[in-house]
C-alpha cells in the first residue's frame, strides 16, 4: 500500500454542486494530516489541518476516519475559481508525505 | 510579506553546467525542505534539514547538494546538470522538524530546464 493514495481525478462538476475526494494512509501512527490547494504551474498552499476528527472552514468540510485510515475533503457549493489540484498530506517518519493531488474542475 | 524567496523564477541551464537554486525565508523556521515536482510523480523530497548546521537527504538525493550554514538560508546545487533534472523545484520550512505541526509554507518555485 502506498503511504498516500488520492484518486487523480479529475473530477469535473458544475458550479454549485457539492463534491468529496477520499485520501487513504497507510501510516496508522499519523496523528495529524493536511490539505494543501495547488493552483496550475504555482506552489502548494495550506488549505486545512486537520488534527482529530475533523476541521471545517466555510464551504470546504475535512473529516478522518482514523480506523479506516482515510481523510476525506468536501467541498460545498462548488466556484470556478475552486478548480486546482488537491493534494493530501501526511506526516511519516519526521517528513510531510503528498499525495498525487486530485485535479477538480468547476465548470459554468 | 513574510515568506519564502526563491530565486531565479525560471533558469536554462546547458547540460554539464553547476547552478544553485537559492532559498531564504524570513520566518525563523527551524526546518527547510527542498523538492522537485514533475508532472505524474508528485512532490519528491530531494534534501531537508532540521535546524542549521545539519542536512539530511530525502527521496531523490542524487545529484544535489545543499548547505544550512545559517537559519534563513538553504540553497540547492546541481554539480553538474543533466536533462533528467529538468523539474519544478519549490523551496520549503516548518516551524517543527516534520511538518507535523502547522505543516510546510513553500516557496513559489524555480522552473529548471536542462538542455
Amino acid at each position: 500500500r502506498k503511504e498516500v493514495e488520492q484518486d487523480p481525478g479529475p473530477f469535473n462538476v458544475p458550479e454549485g454542486a457539492t463534491v468529496a475526494f477520499n485520501c487513504t494512509y497507510s501510516n496508522s501512527a499519523s496523528q495529524s494530516f493536511f490539505w494543501y490547494r495547488q493552483d496550475c504551474r504555482k506552489e502548494p498552499k495550506l488549505l486545512m489541518s486537520v488534527y482529530s476528527s475533523g476541521n471545517e472552514d466555510g464551504r470546504f468540510t475535512a473529516q478522518l476516519n482514523r480506523a479506516s485510515q482515510y481523510i476525506s475533503l468536501l467541498i460545498r457549493d462548488s466556484k470556478l475559481s475552486d478548480s486546482a489540484t488537491y493534494l493530501c498530506v501526511v506526516p511519516l517518519t519526521g517528513k510531510l508525505i503528498f499525495g498525487q493531488g486530485t485535479t477538480l474542475q468547476v465548470k459554468p | 510579506i513574510a515568506g519564502i524567496t526563491q530565486a531565479p523564477t525560471s533558469q536554462i541551464l546547458a547540460a554539464g553546467r553547476r547552478m544553485t537554486l537559492r532559498c531564504t525565508q524570513d520566518m525563523r523556521h527551524n526546518a527547510m525542505y527542498w523538492y522537485r515536482q514533475d508532472l505524474g510523480l508528485g512532490l519528491r523530497l530531494i534534501h531537508y534539514s532540521n535546524t542549521a548546521g545539519t542536512t539530511g537527504k530525502g527521496e531523490v538525493p542524487d545529484g544535489y547538494s545543499v548547505s544550512r550554514a545559517n537559519t534563513d538560508d538553504f540553497p540547492l546545487t546541481l554539480a553538474s546538470a543533466v536533462p533528467s533534472q529538468t523539474s519544478v523545484y519549490f523551496c520549503a520550512s516548518s516551524d517543527s522538524a516534520g511538518g507535523a505541526v502547522g505543516g510546510y509554507t513553500f516557496g513559489s518555485g524555480t522552473r529548471l530546464t536542462v538542455v
